[in-house]
């Protein structure tokens, strides 16, 4: 299947910093991409869809001043969470979604995650 | 508005038996469902998925899963549990159904534990 990586796999970083995370599709081109927040245990919710070259759509309830979602390139999207506090800590999730082709319709693959821990 | 309910937050199995968890689902529109598995520290990989073709789904290693409208639930099972099966799995709902919009609504979760 598809290769979806992030970048970092895990960051510390003090409060009042600004933490970038890139989520890069591998071998394929990603006309979308969704980023979602793992808490321990608990679920992921989706945060926010990134269309290239669009302006990214939040959920309710998600600051877009506060996490920054920009996707530059069919391959690339960065999630920059802002002068992050200790409750943004937390497990990031990226997805990417391939075009549809023959008998898919866009199927998601998702990355393997970062890990925000904000002291 | 869609959603998906996973009952169970916790299942734990012998190796060799029979896996269920179970994932019940409300939608006003014809779902398209969902399975994944998460290992710790570790994105997710999609076991099987229901776009409204055959109502009983075939997945990767093993798994399997059927869609029953009237129950408006999509169980995942799988004959015999194996210790590399342990693992965090999630049911899903797409928004929208078939419209395709690729946001998935996700179930809490349930955590399957194998017994040696």
């Amino acid at each position: 299947g598809a290769v979806v990586s992030q970048h970092p796999s895990w960051v510390i970083c003090k409060s009042g910093t600004s933490v970038k995370i890139e989520c890069r599709s591998l071998d394929f081109q990603a006309t979308t991409m969704f980023w979602y927040r793992q808490f321990p245990k608990q679920s992921l919710m989706l945060m926010a869809t990134s269309n290239e070259g669009s302006k990214a759509t939040y959920e309710q309830g998600v600051e877009k001043d506060k996490f920054l979602i920009n996707h530059a390139s069919l391959t690339l999207s960065t999630l920059t969470v802002t002068s992050a506090h200790p409750e943004d800590s937390s497990f990031y999730i990226c997805s990417a979604r391939a075009p549809p082709a023959g008998g898919s319709r866009g199927e998601q693959f998702f990355g393997p995650g970062t890990r925000l821990t904000v002291l | 508005a869609q959603s998906v309910t996973q009952l169970g937050s916790h299942v734990s199995v012998s190796e060799g038996a029979l896996v269920l968890l179970r994932c019940n689902y409300s939608s006003s529109v014809p779902p398209y469902l969902f399975w994944y598995v998460q290992y710790p520290n570790q994105g997710l990989q999609l076991l099987l998925k229901y776009t409204s073709a055959a109502t009983l789904v075939k997945g990767i290693n093993g798994f399997e899963a059927e869609f029953k409208k009237s129950e408006t639930s999509f169980h995942l099972t799988k004959p015999s549990a194996h210790m590399s099966d342990a693992a965090e799995y999630f049911c899903a709902v797409m928004l929208g159904g078939s419209s395709n919009t690729g946001k998935l609504i996700f179930g809490q979760g349930t955590t399957l534990q194998v017994k040696p």
